[in-house]
């Protein structure tokens, strides 16, 4: 099944311990993406790439590590998480050409 | 930046009533995206819009970008109960634009049965 795989669905961690969000895509899709999504302010992108090894800022970079080393994979890193990083995150990845972003289904993480 | 706005940012309706939340955008647009959230799950790819005065079907959806690509909406006809959840739109600036894609605030739908 074609999907978006995102790991862990749900966290809970204390500020400053480095985290890791997995995503992985079985699509051999060019693009990927995550964003975060808080109640009042929509879906904001954190970062993006388009290819192995390159990646770019999104609109809400700060506080946020993503690395591409392989097309498959998109982890996501925190490496001093701080409470107003809590928030439900959410990775995509898109084929080349314009289309539509699919969605994994989402970590929620809280940072207390 | 790129501004666009949605509107309204909620709708409730009854049952079997229609509903249309608009995407509206400061600048021409090369294209836009429409996706829908039912709640407490992710994000869903319904439809892209590319051309000027497009208007595209789906069941009881029609998607509509205006004349002047600076506008789009989304109309459901007698609403159902499995309609719930948030509509966003995504404008896209230019065309493939890379990975960058910004979405609008969201209509969040709810239908009383």
């Amino acid at each position: 099944e074609a999907q978006v795989t995102q790991n862990p669905r749900y966290l809970i961690t204390v500020t400053g311990k480095k985290l890791t969000v997995t995503c992985s895509q079985n699509m051999n899709h060019e693009y990927m993406s995550w964003y975060r999504q808080d109640p009042g302010l929509g879906l904001r992108q954190i970062y993006y790439s388009m290819n192995v090894e390159v990646t770019d800022k999104g609109d809400v970079p700060e506080g946020y590590k993503v690395s591409r080393k392989e097309k498959r994979n998109f982890p996501l890193i925190l490496e001093s998480p701080s409470p107003n990083q809590t928030s439900l995150y959410f990775c995509a990845s898109r084929t080349g050409g314009d289309y539509g972003y699919t969605f994994g289904s989402g970590t929620r993480l809280t940072v207390v | 930046g790129q501004q666009v706005m949605q509107i309204p940012q909620y709708q409730h309706v009854q049952e079997g009533e229609d509903f249309t939340t608009y995407c509206n955008s400061s600048t021409t647009l090369s294209n836009i995206q429409w996706y829908k959230q039912r709640p407490g799950g992710h994000p869903v790819f319904l439809i892209q819009l590319v051309k000027s005065g497009e208007v595209k079907k789906q069941k009881r959806l029609t998607f509509q970008f205006g004349e002047a690509k600076k506008n789009s909406s989304l109309h459901i006809t007698a609403t159902q109960t499995t309609d719930v959840g948030t509509y966003f739109c995504a404008p896209r600036k230019v065309y493939n634009q890379g990975g960058k894609l910004i979405f609008g605030q969201g209509t969040e739908l709810s239908v009383k049965p």
